[in-house]
C-alpha cells in the first residue's frame, strides 16, 4: 500500500462548488503539506502543518482552507472553486530530523478541473 | 525570499548521452538542497545535499553542491529512455523547514 494516498485522483467540478481533497499517510510523519503544480510555475506551497494543532499558510493560500483531522490526515478545501484553481494538487509529508532539513514524500496527486 | 533557478528548462538527448542539469539558488539560511524526479505524477526523492563538495551517487545519477557559488548539478550518465522526466531542485532554508522548488528541467531521452 502507498504511504501517502490522495482522494480523489481526478475531479471535475463547476465554478462556485465546494470541493475537498483528502490526504492520508501511514508514514507516521508529523508534518504535512499541500502544493499545487501548474505548467511553467512549478510546485507552490498552499498550506502546511507541523502537527495537529499547527496550521500555516504557504505562498498561495487565498481561496483555500485546510483541516488537520489527525496526525495521518490533512484535507484541503476550496470553498468556492474558480477556474484558475484548475491544477494538479499534491500532498506531501515529512519527518523532522533534528537540525537538518526534512525530505518530503509526495502523494500521487489529484488532478482538479474547474469549469 | 528564497529563490531557485533551474537550467535548462528542457533538454532532448539520445540514449547513451550524458547530461548535466543545473540548479542555482539564493537563500537566507541554507540547510539543504534536494533533487526530485517527476515522471507522470508524484515527485520522487533522489538526493539531499547539505555539504559542499561531497558527491552523492545512485547508479548512473550523481549530484554535487557548491555552497560558495550557490549551485548544484545533477549528472546522469549513459541516459536511458526511462530517465525521461522532469527533474526538480528544491531548497530548504530559513527557520520554517519549508521547501522552495525550482520550475524543473524537462529531460527527454530518445531511443
Amino acid at each position: 500500500d502507498a504511504d501517502v494516498t490522495q482522494t480523489p485522483r481526478n475531479r471535475i467540478t463547476k465554478t462556485g462548488k465546494r470541493i475537498m481533497l483528502e490526504c492520508s499517510q501511514t508514514k507516521g510523519h508529523d508534518r504535512m503539506y499541500w502544493y499545487r503544480q501548474d505548467p511553467g510555475l512549478g510546485l507552490r506551497l498552499i498550506y502546511y502543518s507541523f502537527d495537529v494543532k499547527d496550521i500555516n499558510k504557504g505562498e498561495i493560500s487565498d481561496g483555500y482552507s485546510v483541516s488537520r483531522q489527525a496526525q495521518a490526515k490533512f484535507s484541503l478545501s476550496l470553498e468556492s472553486a474558480i477556474p484558475n484553481q484548475t491544477a494538479l494538487y499534491f500532498c506531501a509529508t515529512s519527518d523532522y530530523t533534528g537540525d537538518r532539513t526534512d525530505t518530503q514524500y509526495f502523494g500521487p496527486g489529484t488532478r482538479l478541473t474547474v469549469l | 525570499e528564497d529563490k531557485v533557478v533551474q537550467s535548462p528548462l528542457s533538454l532532448v538527448v539520445h540514449e547513451g548521452d550524458t547530461v548535466t542539469l543545473n540548479c542555482s539558488y539564493e537563500v537566507t539560511n541554507f540547510r539543504s538542497l534536494l533533487w526530485y524526479k517527476q515522471e507522470k505524477k508524484a515527485p520522487t526523492f533522489l538526493f539531499m545535499l547539505t555539504s559542499s563538495g561531497i558527491e552523492k551517487k545512485s547508479g548512473r545519477l550523481s549530484s554535487i553542491l557548491d555552497k560558495k557559488e550557490l549551485f548544484s548539478i545533477l549528472n546522469i550518465t549513459a541516459t536511458q529512455t526511462g530517465d525521461s522526466a522532469v527533474y526538480l531542485c528544491a531548497l530548504s532554508g530559513g527557520s520554517n523547514y519549508k521547501l522552495t522548488f525550482g520550475k524543473g528541467t524537462l529531460l527527454t531521452v530518445n531511443p
